[in-house]
């Protein structure tokens, strides 16, 4: 069975950081993109971030390049997300989710980590 | 940017009837479109991708439509678990965009 579990959300200062987790199971992780997509509270969804398997390739939403680093440990079969210099408007969800071919669509998802920048 | 314009932005219907929402994009995408409902407090669930192959495990009553520019989500015979809300997403190029989703509530 496909398991993606986030961790690392919490409360966090503007100006902060954070690094949040994804642990995967029951598929070969380093054979797959793998993706953060966010969504704020009572709002919509936004993608955040893409690696490519090996980690060669990441694109990012323009509103956090710069301050949000993509990264992934295929012996782990973990996938992270560095976050830093937080903003409020950062203040969302987080959700670790699969790509499972070449096209930017996601069949399995986690079931989330709130991150709240707030002082 | 592609943007994502779903409509309606939310809609009231009952048990039964046939649901319909659109999803234009603001440049051709091809076929590069997949449909989610999300239920609150839960993450999102894929129904469609490439605009209309239905994801396994999805019901039937649930299918997409369209190229280019403009999409459909279509459920056939709206059921009790069906009420939800709806995102389109485009995957045709960085950075990938969502629709702003439409909320099926119960008439």
């Amino acid at each position: 069975e496909v398991q993606l579990v986030e961790s690392g959300g919490g409360l966090v200062q503007p100006g902060g950081s954070l690094r949040l987790s994804c642990a995967a199971s029951g598929f070969t992780f380093s054979s797959h993109w793998m993706t953060w997509v966010r969504q704020a509270p009572g709002k919509g969804l936004e993608w955040v971030a893409n690696i490519k398997q090996d980690g060669s390739e990441k694109y990012y939403v323009d509103s956090v390049k710069g301050r949000f680093t993509i990264s992934r440990d295929n012996a782990e079969n973990s996938l992270y997300l560095q976050m830093n210099s937080l903003r409020a408007e950062d203040t969302a969800v987080y959700y670790c989710a699969r790509v499972p071919g070449r096209d930017s669509w996601w069949d399995y998802w986690g079931q989330g980590t709130l991150v709240t920048v707030s002082s | 940017d592609i943007q994502m314009t779903q409509s309606p932005s939310s809609l009231s219907a009952s048990v039964g009837d046939r649901v319909t929402i659109t999803c234009r994009a603001s440049q051709r995408i091809s076929r590069w479109l997949a449909w989610y409902q999300q239920k609150p407090g839960k993450a999102p669930k894929v129904l469609i991708y490439s605009a209309s192959s239905l994801q396994s495990g999805v019901p039937s009553r649930f299918s997409g439509s369209g190229s280019g520019t403009d999409f459909t989500l279509t459920i056939s015979s709206l059921q009790p678990e069906d009420f939800a809300t709806y995102y389109c997403q485009h995957s045709d190029s960085y950075p990938v965009t969502f629709g702003g989703g439409t909320k099926v509530e119960i008439k």
